[in-house]
């Protein structure tokens, strides 16, 4: 079964900084789509940025960019010049290409300290 | 353009009730998939609704059922309330497989 795993669940960052959410993940396919989500006190549910497995570039997404490890299924999130409205609950995702459903992890807590 | 919505915001019930709740999907959309999000975890997959059919179904007991109607919208019904049933329910739509865009969610509370 596949899983995903952000070992963080909390992380600070002063304003104007740059943070790095980790996550792994674990899956037997080779073609699949990753996800970070942002879910801020609001609760909507919004896709930063998504990368294709197929894909050996990196996205990025202004200040959002990702470091994608295929071989070693790790799929990390920069967030660079960290603004008061960054602060929310990350989510990794992950979603076999054949598959409708959209595996999460437990979720980061970014904190901003202006 | 609406986005994704869903109604109620939050409802209480009690133990043993049964709650519907409904979700409109983006414009243009003709998929609505349900996901669960317990407190401190990150939501999990219900089942998903493509042309008033189940499509994919998640790891979840028979108490919880949907419906997709002709204009797309669907609705999540949960049977015989337990309390661990006590979470924000989100709803997402899409054009079948492509990206899924989220709702505001319905915070349920069972007491």
């Amino acid at each position: 079964a596949q899983t995903v795993t952000q070992s963080q669940p909390e992380m600070s960052v002063q304003e104007a900084e740059t943070v790095t959410l980790s996550c792994t993940y674990d899956t037997s396919e080779s073609d699949y789509y990753l996800f970070w989500y942002k879910q801020p006190p609001s609760r909507q549910m919004i896709l930063v940025i998504r990368q294709e497995a197929y894909k050996q570039q990196n996205a990025t997404e202004n200040r959002f960019s990702v470091n994608f490890q295929k071989a070693a299924k790790s799929f990390s999130l920069k967030i660079s010049d960290s603004q008061l409205g960054d602060a929310a609950m990350y989510f990794c995702a992950y979603r076999f290409t054949r598959d409708d459903k959209i595996i999460f992890g437990k979720g980061t807590r970014l904190h901003i300290l202006p | 353009d609406a986005g994704v919505t869903q109604s109620p915001t939050h409802l209480i019930k009690t133990r043993g009730q049964q709650v519907t709740l409904r979700c409109s999907p983006k414009s243009g959309h003709d998929t609505v998939s349900w996901y669960q999000q317990a407190l401190g975890q990150g939501p999990q997959f219900i089942f998903q609704y493509y042309e008033e059919e189940e499509r994919q179904r998640g790891n979840f007991p028979d108490r919880f059922s949907g419906h997709q109607f002709p204009n797309y919208s669907s609705e999540l019904n949960v049977n015989a309330l337990l309390l661990g049933d006590s979470a924000l329910y989100l709803c997402a739509s899409s054009v079948l497989a492509y990206e899924q865009y989220f709702g505001p969610g319905t915070r349920l509370t069972v007491t």
